[in-house]
């Protein structure tokens, strides 16, 4: 079947700039979880997402970061007036339970 | 709170022979392990994890964990490996919660490189 799937795979923008990031996870899967995959920091959890209930929000770095997950389906993940420090792969995975299934990741480059 | 290490951050390896990637974690509680490989450009792809049962589990590709409780280790091992095998390999642990938050907390990667 169909996995998680993300867009764009690639986005280049300037400092300052807001962008959007996409994440469709896998159909029937309750949980939905946001990663940023950096060079410094390695892999590190950013929010976390069950069904309809508030989502965890305690991995996300600064309040320029937000997420929604709108029908318990799809989420968006915005970074608002991006810094350079911002660039990174942000990487969405979803989960039934006990075991996440990751996309392919959004490159974000900030100039 | 968790942690987990990978001592090795790069590991070269002849093909055809064996190779063991180490880590080592961390918690107060009961967990849930896990290793994913990652091809360049791409994401995480799931080899194995151990959730309970045996401690010896098997995975895609030909690669095995054995769950160490008390060397809270999950050492990832291939009998021979191949070119294709050549990726950074992530090691990972969460702590159950029925219906909670199990995020995942990796260690820095092992990039494998087969020598031809």
């Amino acid at each position: 079947g169909a996995g998680v799937s993300q867009s764009p795979s690639n986005k280049v923008t300037e400092k300052g700039k807001d962008v959007e990031l996409r994440c469709d996870p896998i159909s029937g899967h309750t949980a939905l979880y946001w990663y940023r995959q950096s060079l410094g920091q390695g892999l590190e959890f950013l929010i976390y997402f069950q069904g309809n209930s508030a989502p965890d929000k305690s991995g996300l770095p600064s309040d320029r970061f937000s997420a929604e997950r709108t029908g318990g389906s799809v989420s968006t993940l915005t970074i608002q007036r991006t810094q350079q420090e911002d660039s990174a792969v942000y990487l969405c995975a979803s989960s039934p339970r006990e075991t996440q299934y990751f996309g392919p990741g959004t490159r974000l480059l900030v100039l | 709170a968790q942690s987990v290490t990978q001592l090795d951050s790069q590991v070269p390896v002849f093909e055809e022979a064996p190779v063991e990637l180490r880590c080592n974690y961390s918690s107060s509680v009961s967990v849930y392990l896990f290793w994913y490989v990652q091809y360049p450009n791409q994401g995480l792809q799931l080899l194995l994890k151990y959730l309970s049962g045996s401690t010896l589990v098997k995975g895609i590709n030909g690669f095995e964990a054995e769950f160490n409780k008390s060397q809270t280790s999950f050492h990832l091992r291939k009998p021979s490996v191949h070119i294709s095998d050549t990726a950074e390999y992530f090691c990972a642990v969460s702590e159950p919660a029925y219906f909670g938050n199990e995020k995942l907390t990796f260690g820095t990667g092992t990039r494998l490189t087969i020598i031809p």
